[in-house]
């Protein structure tokens, strides 16, 4: 099946800071990506639907200007979390369309002290 | 997307089938039933999808009823690294997106 990666597969960061996650489609490419989060004991959140060329698509209540995503090739997309808090403290995971199925990335633990 | 509804959570002993059901009473003739599992902190990972017909491959069979309102996932021989969460997802080919539910925990006991 098609492999999709994240990097960091986790990182701690200083409250203020921001933090950048890579998600790339390993053996195919994806015009379309898309950012989860997941807190504890609950099921994953779409947050954004991130489009090869073009600006993301957020979903309600996500608020695009904490949370940029960029998707500037067809194997890569980033978000990055701007001005992280604790709140924000979360698994992060992406997933990459192929052939009308989407596959997942590891995740992403980000703890923010 | 058409929601979907799962049991909260089943158990099932190591060598045995699990079945784990779906309801999906409002799916569109255009819409896929897709199943996914999550291993505690890891992403999810894909099992299998079908649209109308009853779906095998390596690692499940999928049985959708003729109605379609329901589905059942089978692992015809559980193993305890089955325990996970599964989600039941229902969407079409051109939504992108999925949308997860609660899921069911499943618990593979020895």
């Amino acid at each position: 099946g098609a492999v999709v990666s994240q990097h960091p597969s986790w990182v701690i960061c200083k409250s203020g800071t921001s933090v950048k996650i890579e998600c790339r489609s390993l053996d195919f490419q994806a015009t379309t990506m898309f950012w989860y989060r997941q807190f504890p004991k609950q099921s994953l959140m779409l947050m954004a639907t991130s489009n090869e060329g073009s600006k993301a698509t957020y979903e309600q209540g996500v608020e695009k200007d904490k949370f940029l995503i960029n998707h500037a090739s067809l194997t890569l997309s980033t978000l990055t979390v701007t001005s992280a808090h604790p709140e924000d403290s979360s698994f992060y995971i992406c997933s990459a369309e192929a052939t009308d199925t989407q596959y997942f990335g590891p995740g992403t633990r980000l703890t923010v002290l | 997307d058409a929601k979907t509804t799962q049991p909260p959570s089943m158990d099932c002993a190591e060598g045995r089938a699990a079945n784990l059901p779906c309801n999906h009473s409002t799916i569109s003739g255009n819409e896929y039933v897709y199943w996914y599992r999550q291993i505690h902190s890891q992403g999810p990972q894909y099992i299998i999808h079908g649209l109308k017909n009853n779906e095998t491959n390596e690692m499940a069979s999928l049985i959708i009823t003729e109605d379609r309102k329901s589905s059942t996932l089978i692992l015809p021989h559980a193993t305890l690294r089955d325990t996970a969460v599964y989600y039941c997802i229902v969407k079409g080919t051109n939504a992108g997106k999925s949308t997860f539910g609660d899921g069911t925990t499943l618990t593979v006991k020895p």
